[in-house]
């Protein structure tokens, strides 16, 4: 079936703008996780949604990051007012059911988000 | 806090040689750990898992993981490198949290000359 999908793939914006990053998780998982990777790091984690709800977004960096996932499915996380800081790669997965363990997450090929 | 490290930023190594991909964790509980892999321009791949059954791990693609409590090391190895290994490796430290969140290590990339 298919996997995670993310869009769009590239996003330019201006400092100063906001921005919409969409995921589309695997059919039926319930957990969704977004994570930013900037250049020559490894993933940092931001939010993590068990169905609709956000249980852990311990992880956004302020509160010009917002994510949401109105249905369950589809999630997308917007960043207001953008900095250079920001550009990076944004990352969504999923996985089954989330929770501790050794459930696999299931990761996108990424939004690669610069700002100029 | 749950950490993992990696010792090495950029491995090299030739074709059909081993592979030794080094990291350490820190974890205050049995931890689940991970290895993943990152092709250019392609999504994070799972290659292996370890969550407190079998010490040694082995996963896609040949490569395998020996997870050591004394040590606090979770190494990755191949035993013949292929030019198709060439990619990022990510050490991963799954939280001690009922989230599952992952905690990612620096990376290692892996150079495969011929």
């Amino acid at each position: 079936g298919a996997g995670v999908s993310q869009t769009p793939s590239n996003k330019v914006t201006e400092k100063g703008k906001y921005v919409e990053l969409r995921c589309d998780p695997i059919s039926g998982h319930t957990a969704l996780y977004w994570y930013r990777q900037s250049l020559g790091q490894g993933p940092e984690f931001l939010i993590y949604f068990q169905g609709t709800g956000a249980a852990d977004d311990s992880g956004l960096p302020n509160d010009r990051f917002f994510a949401v996932r109105p249905e369950g499915s589809v999630s997308t996380l917007k960043i207001q007012r953008t900095e250079r800081g920001d550009s990076a790669v944004y990352l969504c997965a999923s996985s089954l059911t989330g929770g501790q363990g050794d459930n696999e997450q299931f990761f996108g090929p990424g939004t690669r988000l610069t700002v100029l | 806090a749950q950490s993992v490290t990696q010792l090495d930023s950029h491995v090299s190594v030739s074709e059909g040689t081993p592979v030794l991909l080094r990291c350490n964790y820190s974890s205050s509980y049995s931890p689940s750990l991970f290895w993943y892999v990152q092709h250019p321009n392609k999504g994070l791949q799972l290659l292996l898992k370890y969550t407190s059954a079998a010490t040694l791990v082995k996963g896609i693609n040949g490569f395998e993981a020996e997870f050591k409590k004394s040590e606090t090391s979770f190494h990755l190895t191949k035993p013949s490198a292929h030019m198709s290994d060439a990619a990022e490796y990510f050490c991963v430290v799954s939280a001690y949290s009922n989230t599952g969140k992952l905690i990612f290590g620096q990376g290692t990339t892996l150079q495969v000359k011929p």
